[in-house]
């Protein structure tokens, strides 16, 4: 079955605009969540979506959104881009039941913010 | 905060000998680990994951050790072949976290031939 889907791959934007970025889970899975890897900091834990919800948020500024549509696909949105939110951003999908935490990530997009 | 961190940020192995990849949690809630293998261009994979009320699991070549007692978790990859050469991460939550993964920093693992 096909996996984790994240578009585009490579993003380059100049400090101060807003970027979006798509994550489209494995068929069937309801939950997405969303990761910042940098080298300084690893993988940061940005939000989780489940059935179009945020269910949890990570400690990131409000500029760091996302949303959740009803085929379960992802956006995140990041606005008034700083050169430190340079970095690769993952996203995970998973079944998102009780107990279940059977996350697939996607190869992540990577923006680079000159 | 609480974290998970790994000991060592680099490992080289021969190929062939068998690799150890280390571990320490400090968030005594944490009930379930995965450890994580990435390749450069590609986001983590998924290698194995163990609950808090197990202390072994055993996979294809690879066995995860959990030690509650002293917060430690650890990743044993057997006859070490080149295509195991990445950066491999230990993930820990908990029923309490809301589904959010805690990474540690990485290790990265380097085969010679």
């Amino acid at each position: 079955k096909a996996g984790v889907t994240q578009t585009p791959r490579y993003l380059i934007k100049t400090r101060g605009q807003q970027v979006t970025l798509s994550c489209s889970p494995i068929s069937g899975h309801r939950s997405v969540s969303w990761y910042q890897q940098t080298p300084g900091q690893g993988l940061q834990f940005l939000f989780e979506y489940f059935s179009e919800t945020q269910r949890n948020k990570g400690n990131f500024p409000g500029r760091f959104s996302g949303r959740q549509f009803s085929n379960s696909r992802s956006e995140m949105n990041v606005s008034t881009l700083e050169l430190g939110d340079s970095a690769l951003y993952l996203c995970a999908s998973s079944l998102g039941g009780t107990g279940d935490y059977g996350y697939t990530f996607g190869s992540g997009t990577r923006l680079t913010v000159v | 905060g609480e974290s998970v961190g790994l000991h060592l940020p680099t490992l080289s192995v021969q190929e062939g000998d068998n690799s150890i990849i280390n571990c320490a949690y400090s968030n005594s809630a944490s009930d379930y680990f995965i450890w994580y293998k990435q390749e450069s261009g590609k986001g983590p994979q998924f290698i194995i994951d163990i609950r808090s009320n197990m202390d072994k699991r055993q996979g294809q070549r690879v066995t995860v050790l959990l030690n509650k007692t002293v917060k430690h978790l650890s990743l044993q990859i057997a006859a070490t072949q080149p295509g195991d050469s990445a950066v491999y991460f230990c993930a820990e939550t908990s029923s309490g976290s809301a589904r959010q993964l805690t990474f540690g920093s990485g290790t990265q693992l380097t085969v010679l031939p």
